[in-house]
């Protein structure tokens, strides 16, 4: 049984920072691309951040380029989302989603999410 | 960035009816378009891709059509399980983009 569960989420204040895992099982993490995708608190999903399979090609919003590192470690089974200089706009429930690798890659599997909340 | 507009934002409907909603893209996507189950509290959850394809495990009461501009999604009888809400979500240009959703609610 595919398996992602997200941890790391918490407050954090304005210009923080803070590192979020995802922790995958029940199928081979090294195949595939992996997404983050957060939602604000009562609004609708936007995609942040992917990585391929090997680590070595990454992609982000503009609302998080150089702020936001994405990175993953295949021997673990973990996806990282680094976050530095945190906005109150940042806050929301961060997701992990695993790329399928079917036609139009939908994202076919997401973990529970974890909730990011920074404030003062 | 494509955008993806969906309509209508909310629907009531009752168990057993039928139920159709609507996205359109900014620009042509081929068929490279997904729709997502969320309930509250929960992740998302991959009910179609490539526009029509059904997502496995998933109640063949869903069905999805559409391409290049124009996608539907359609409930062809509701049950109590399925008041959620609704993304359709485009894959064709980076970055993906997502819907702003439908929510759907009991009559």
């Amino acid at each position: 049984e595919v398996q992602l569960v997200e941890s790391g989420g918490g407050l954090v204040q304005p210009g923080g920072s803070l590192r979020l895992s995802c922790a995958a099982s029940g199928f081979t993490f090294s195949s595939y691309w992996m997404h983050w995708v957060r939602q604000a608190p009562g609004k609708g999903l936007v995609w942040v951040s992917r990585i391929n399979s090997d680590g070595s090609s990454t992609s982000y919003a503009d609302s998080v380029k150089g702020r936001f590192t994405i990175s993953r470690d295949n021997a673990k089974n973990t996806l990282y989302l680094q976050m530095n200089s945190l906005r109150a706009e940042d806050t929301a429930v961060y997701y992990c989603a695993r790329e399928g690798s079917v036609v139009a890659q939908p994202l076919d599997y997401w973990g529970q999410g974890t909730l990011v909340t920074v404030s003062s | 960035d494509i955008q993806m507009t969906q309509s209508p934002s909310s629907v009531s409907a009752s168990v057993g009816d039928r139920v159709t909603i609507t996205c359109r893209a900014s620009q042509g996507i081929s068929s490279w378009l997904a729709w997502y189950q969320q309930k509250p509290g929960k992740a998302p959850k991959l009910l179609i891709y490539a526009a029509s394809s059904l997502q496995s495990g998933v109640p063949s009461r869903f069905s999805g059509s559409g391409s290049g501009t124009d996608f539907t999604l359609t409930i062809s009888s509701l049950q109590p399980e399925d008041f959620a809400t609704y993304y359709c979500q485009q894959a064709n240009s980076f970055p993906p983009t997502f819907g702003q959703g439908t929510k759907l609610e009991i009559k």
